[in-house]
């Protein structure tokens, strides 16, 4: 499942450190957002959601924080581990007009743990 | 285990080859896409089915042709492809309500057209 002839961002960092990644949105009128984890072989997996009232949301060793203002996005992995690494998209939701919503995908991010 | 499954999960064909992509949700969701996963592209939402209604269809190719029986199965028809198709297909599926679209993918058919 890796999009290995596309130019990803990469992140680097030792197993127990923090990880940030972070991801800049498009549309003002998006009021949802979602955090997916891609390993390599497998389909993205949903890992955090958050709505647009709020600024921060809190899971088991990650966090994400929204920050409508410059439409940024960010995900926090506590103490990271070798088996976080993957690609990592995050996708906003916006209602289409149409009575539908609609979903956008980043390009995502590559994180690698070193050991 | 997402409750999506899809089946192949690797699939080799030729130019002149029929083949179908089975995906089935048992979630209970009412909506189900098709996604495209290439190696220099990110992922490129191909059809949206809601309530087995074809709801989008992002100017794909005629060689993909969707079929959604009932809102738990779709299938992607494929027929005549090219090289360029080799890609992951992905199939995902979501509860649709006025604030939220959570979609939960499968792991996809990695396909290789010869």
């Amino acid at each position: 499942g890796e999009s290995v002839g596309l130019h990803l961002p990469t992140l680097s960092v030792q197993e127990g450190d923090n990880s940030i990644i972070n991801c800049a949105y498009s549309n003002s009128a998006s009021d949802y957002f979602i955090w997916y984890k891609q390993e390599s072989g497998k389909g993205p997996q949903f890992i955090i959601d958050i709505r647009s009232n709020m600024d921060k949301r809190q899971g088991q060793r990650v966090t994400v924080l929204l920050n409508k203002t410059v439409k940024h996005l960010s995900l926090q992995i506590a103490a990271t581990q070798p088996g976080d690494s993957a690609v990592y998209f995050c996708a906003e939701n916006t209602s289409a007009g149409t009575g539908r919503r609609a979903l956008t995908f980043g390009s995502g991010t590559r994180l690698q743990v070193q050991p | 285990e997402t409750g999506v499954t899809q089946t192949p999960r690797h699939l080799v064909m030729g130019m002149t080859n029929k083949k179908s992509l089975k995906c089935e949700q048992h979630l209970g969701h009412n909506a189900m896409y098709w996604y495209k996963q290439s190696a220099k592209k990110p992922l490129e939402l191909m059809f949206v089915y809601n309530f087995k209604e074809q709801t989008e269809n992002n100017s794909v190719p005629s060689r993909f042709s969707p079929e959604c029986p009932n809102s738990s199965h779709l299938f992607l028809h494929l027929h005549t492809l090219q090289p360029e198709d080799s890609a992951l297909y992905l199939c995902a599926s979501s509860q649709n309500s006025p604030t939220t679209e959570t979609q939960y993918f499968g792991p996809g058919t990695r396909l290789l057209v010869l």
